[in-house]
């Protein structure tokens, strides 16, 4: 079963920065694509960034670019998103996940909730 | 531009089925998607893989009442023996060219 556990969240003035994080507690973290996606108050799920296994390409929703980073540490099992020049509408439980293309091994954590607000 | 479209809304009767659509942009009616569940209060859980061909690859766990199927650019998940704890949003997905992309999202009610 994939466990995935985030922390990290909490409440943030606007164009303040925090760092999210990602444990994964089994063995094949190092495999896997990566993603980090969030849900706005009463709002659908929404794709912000993802890195692959040995972290040589990242990608970013357009809306966080030049303001987000993700990162990994594969011995630590570990995934990150620093978030830097946070905005009102960054507010958001931030998830991360892997939903690899073999439909193997996918799955969630709980979320960890970001409030930007002053 | 690669877009998936959901009805925002459906709704069946407890112990009857339901069959929620995913719907692929133009030129994209070869992908793959996925399905994904979120119950009240909850983070979402990965059901399922559905091809272009109709077959599916379930997560750890899921039923055999729910399964999925495809026709031309239409994605399906069907639940059968629609229980109480079946009602939630339910998410489609799919990967672009180093993106993801989420439809907006299917509330079922269950009756």
């Amino acid at each position: 079963e994939v466990q995935l556990v985030e922390s990290g969240g909490g409440l943030v003035q606007p164009g303040g920065s925090l760092r999210l994080s990602c444990a994964d507690s089994g063995f094949t973290f190092s495999t896997y694509w990566m993603s980090w996606v969030r849900q706005a108050p009463g709002k659908g799920l929404e794709w912000v960034a993802i890195i692959k296994q040995d972290g040589s390409e990242k990608y970013y929703v357009d809306s966080v670019k030049g303001r987000f980073t993700i990162s990994r540490d594969n011995p630590k099992n570990s995934l990150y998103l620093q978030m830097n020049s946070l905005r009102a509408e960054d507010t958001a439980v931030y998830y991360c996940a892997r939903v690899p293309r073999s439909g193997i091994g996918a799955g969630w954590g709980q979320g960890t909730l970001v409030t930007v607000s002053s | 531009q690669l877009v998936l479209t959901q009805s925002p809304s459906a709704s069946a009767s407890l112990g009857a089925s339901v069959k929620l659509t995913c719907t692929l942009s133009s030129g994209h009616s070869n992908y793959a998607i996925t399905w994904h569940q979120q119950q009240p209060q909850k983070g979402p859980r990965y059901l399922m893989k559905v091809n272009s061909d109709g077959s599916h690859i379930k997560g750890d766990g899921i039923p055999d009442r729910l399964s999925g199927s495809s026709s031309g650019a239409e994605r399906y998940l069907t639940i059968s023996s629609l229980q109480s704890e079946d009602e939630a949003d339910y998410y489609c997905q799919t990967w672009g060219t180093g993106i993801w992309v989420f439809g907006g999202g299917t509330k079922l009610t269950v009756l």
